[in-house]
């Protein structure tokens, strides 16, 4: 699976989106972009994933370069139950019996 | 969306005993599921793949007389950790895969461990 690189932590306000990036530069075709979060002493919960195009649900949006080399993940509006570790990760879909790689996540910190 | 229990959410317990901890898909079947390590301020890491009707399979490091895998049926793994010491004080977490067409994985909500 490809590897990908996310800031160590960030900062967002209260109410505001929190953009969250991810770089996949090695990404291969048949490779998702998944993201997760884990709230503190909790396992890991999934927010959103896509292949192409941008997704949305109720929870985020993602933004997928057209080059497929990074993505963002957005929070419209930023709450402190939203402080968290989130974890983007790269990995082939139709994979049953494949596990899910964590790197170290960005840290987010909603700030009131 | 699919639901993946942990039993028991934390457990204390003295240096030398075994302490087993269980992993329950409560609306779908799963022939596999993964165990997870976590130390404070780390990332999850893989420890080993549970399979119904067959061996787990462990990381590199793991040692599988220690951390005994047993996928009784198809929505049960059970973790086993034998002669506990201080430094198994972790927090372990289960996930299964889902059976959807991206096969996106389902966690426990994880077991806190303290060895003393």
């Amino acid at each position: 699976d490809a590897k990908t690189t996310q800031p160590t932590s960030m900062d967002c306000a209260e109410g505001r989106a929190a953009n969250l990036p991810c770089n996949h530069s090695t990404i291969s075709g048949n490779e998702y972009v998944y993201w997760y979060r884990q709230i503190h002493s909790q396992g890991p919960q999934y927010i959103i994933h896509g292949l192409k195009n941008n997704e949305t649900n109720e929870m985020a949006s993602l933004i997928i370069t057209e080059d497929r080399k990074s993505s963002t993940l957005i929070l419209p509006h930023a709450t402190l139950r939203d402080t968290a570790v989130y974890y983007c990760i790269v990995r082939v879909g139709y994979n049953y019996g494949q596990n899910f790689v964590f790197g170290p996540g960005t840290r987010l910190s909603v700030l009131p | 969306g699919a639901v993946v229990s942990q039993h028991p959410s934390w457990v204390i317990c003295k240096s030398g005993t075994s302490v087993k901890i269980e992993c329950r898909s409560l609306d779908f079947q799963a022939t596999t599921m993964f165990w997870y390590r976590q130390f404070p301020k780390q990332s999850l890491m893989l420890m080993a793949t549970s399979n119904e009707g067959s061996k787990a399979t462990y990381e590199q490091g793991v040692e599988k007389d220690k951390f005994l895998i047993n996928h009784a049926s198809l929505t049960l793994s059970t973790l086993t950790v034998t002669s506990a010491h201080p430094e198994d004080s972790s927090f372990y977490i289960c996930s299964a895969p889902g059976t959807g067409a991206y096969n996106e994985q389902f966690f426990g909500p994880g077991t806190r461990l303290t060895v003393l």
